[in-house]
């Protein structure tokens, strides 16, 4: 079965210091990966995606993520995280024939001063 | 272009009653996914429509309905409602794609709180 694994639910992270996001999928296939962001309240918003091609995809807000298909993981990394940065960070793998997505639980991301 | 619009933003519910959700896709998109969200949970899957057709469903009871109409719009229905249906409920939208997928753009969700 499709699944997502964020192994970290929480991670605490300097201003200006780097990021990295773990996330490792399980899809038989070659998967369709997304980072999407979700500010307390809001709702989901895609940083970036993998469909195919280059495994190192850039994103908005100054993210990128690498697909490494021998690892099944697809980690998320900011270089320099801003204090707007903080928010809760979602991995998800979208299947083709099942017309769904299936998400990761997620990492709250904390950023302090 | 306009996103995703979901009504009502909030709702306050009591066990036993039912609701009706519902989304307004991005112009153009014919696919609507609706997915549950909670603390213990996380993101749930609960159906996906296109051209009025549901083709797939996650896990959910019964009591879990929606549909789809000519215009994509897209409602849900959660019937005999309980504790923990309380959630929150977003919408998603896609451009049509069949035998492909396509990215979605989520929609800021309604709140449900059963009381």
């Amino acid at each position: 079965a499709q699944s997502v694994t964020q192994p970290d639910i929480h991670i605490t992270v300097s201003e200006g210091a780097s990021l990295e996001l773990r996330c490792n999928y399980s899809y038989g296939a070659t998967p369709y990966l997304f980072w999407y962001v979700q500010s307390p309240g809001q709702g989901l918003q895609l940083l970036l995606k993998y469909f195919s091609g280059d495994t190192l995809v850039q994103g908005i807000k100054g993210f990128e993520a690498e697909f490494k298909r021998s690892q099944s993981s697809f980690n998320l990394r900011k270089p320099s995280v801003h204090w707007s940065d903080a928010a809760e960070y979602f991995c998800a793998v979208g299947a083709t024939g099942g017309f769904k997505t299936i998400f990761g639980a997620g990492t709250r991301l904390f950023v302090k001063a | 272009k306009a996103g995703v619009t979901q009504t009502p933003r909030y709702l306050i519910k009591t066990r036993g009653q039912q609701v009706t959700l519902s989304c307004s896709p991005i112009s153009g998109h014919r696919s609507v996914s609706w997915y549950q969200q909670t603390p213990g949970q996380g993101l749930q899957f609960l159906f996906e429509y296109f051209s009025e057709t549901q083709r797939n469903k996650g896990n959910f009871p019964g009591r879990f309905s929606g549909r789809q109409f000519s215009n994509s719009r897209s409602e849900m229905n959660v019937s005999t409602l309980e504790l923990g249906d309380s959630a929150l409920y977003l919408c998603a939208s896609s451009l049509p794609g069949p035998g492909t997928y396509n990215e979605q753009f989520f929609g800021p969700g309604t709140r449900l709180t059963v009381l």
